[in-house]
């Protein structure tokens, strides 16, 4: 059974800086998704990372695969203040079909 | 396209109540998902379809939990009885077969008292 961990589970930043989200999983996870989401919103996709060494950006953040490792980063640049949200991991294994596991949630606030 | 559509976005009921909750996933989407999400277990799949045909229902908590699908366009989650602990967001997400993104809706607010 696939179980996906994220740490840290909480986490205060100040705009400008620099800092990292880490995704761990169990077992072999065929692709890794990363979602946002604002409070009482519904999960907004950002990334799906479908094989080792997998790197997308998308303006401030940049997600990173590593299956060896079982893996995977987001990583916030020069945080803003309208990246404050929770940010969930999920992984996906083809042998279960198109179910997800999610992580816990990364609940991120950046001050100003 | 409008994205996938749950209904109602709140529902407060008392605890005995029959509750359902519908949704209609993205045209051309042949996987549906429901998830709960509370504080205490996080987001969680309850049950998925492909192509209807519920595939893995092994997250549904008790037999007071239902889900159908009768068509490629709507499915409903039913609870019958509903009880407090039943209290959560739940989410109804689709993707299609050929693709890994999975689009989530709206979600419904379920307050049971």
């Amino acid at each position: 059974e696939l179980k996906v961990e994220q740490n840290p589970l909480f986490l205060s930043m100040q705009e400008g800086k620099n800092y990292t989200i880490y995704c761990n999983y169990s077992t072999t996870s065929d692709r890794l998704y990363w979602y946002r989401q604002d409070p009482g919103k519904s999960l907004e996709s950002l990334f799906v990372l479908l094989s080792n060494g997998a790197v997308k950006q998308e303006g401030r953040l940049m997600a990173s695969l590593d299956t060896k490792a079982r893996l995977s980063t987001l990583h916030i640049t020069a945080a803003v203040h309208d990246l404050s949200a929770t940010y969930f991991c999920a992984g996906g294994q083809e042998a279960s079909g198109s179910r997800l596991t999610f992580g816990e949630g990364t609940q991120l606030t950046v001050n100003p | 396209d409008a994205g996938v559509i749950q209904s109602p976005r709140h529902e407060v009921t008392e605890m005995g109540q029959e509750v359902t909750l519908r949704c209609k996933p993205i045209s051309g989407h042949d996987y549906l998902f429901w998830y709960r999400q509370t504080m205490m277990r996080g987001l969680e799949l309850l049950i998925y379809f492909n192509n209807n045909v519920p595939i893995d229902d092994s997250g549904m908590p008790e037999d007071r939990f239902s889900a159908k699908m009768p068509n490629a366009s709507f499915s409903t989650l039913k609870i019958q009885p509903s009880e407090p602990r039943d209290s959560a967001v739940y989410f109804c997400a689709s993707n299609s077969g050929t693709g890994y993104e999975q689009y989530f809706g709206p979600g419904t607010r379920l307050t049971v008292t």
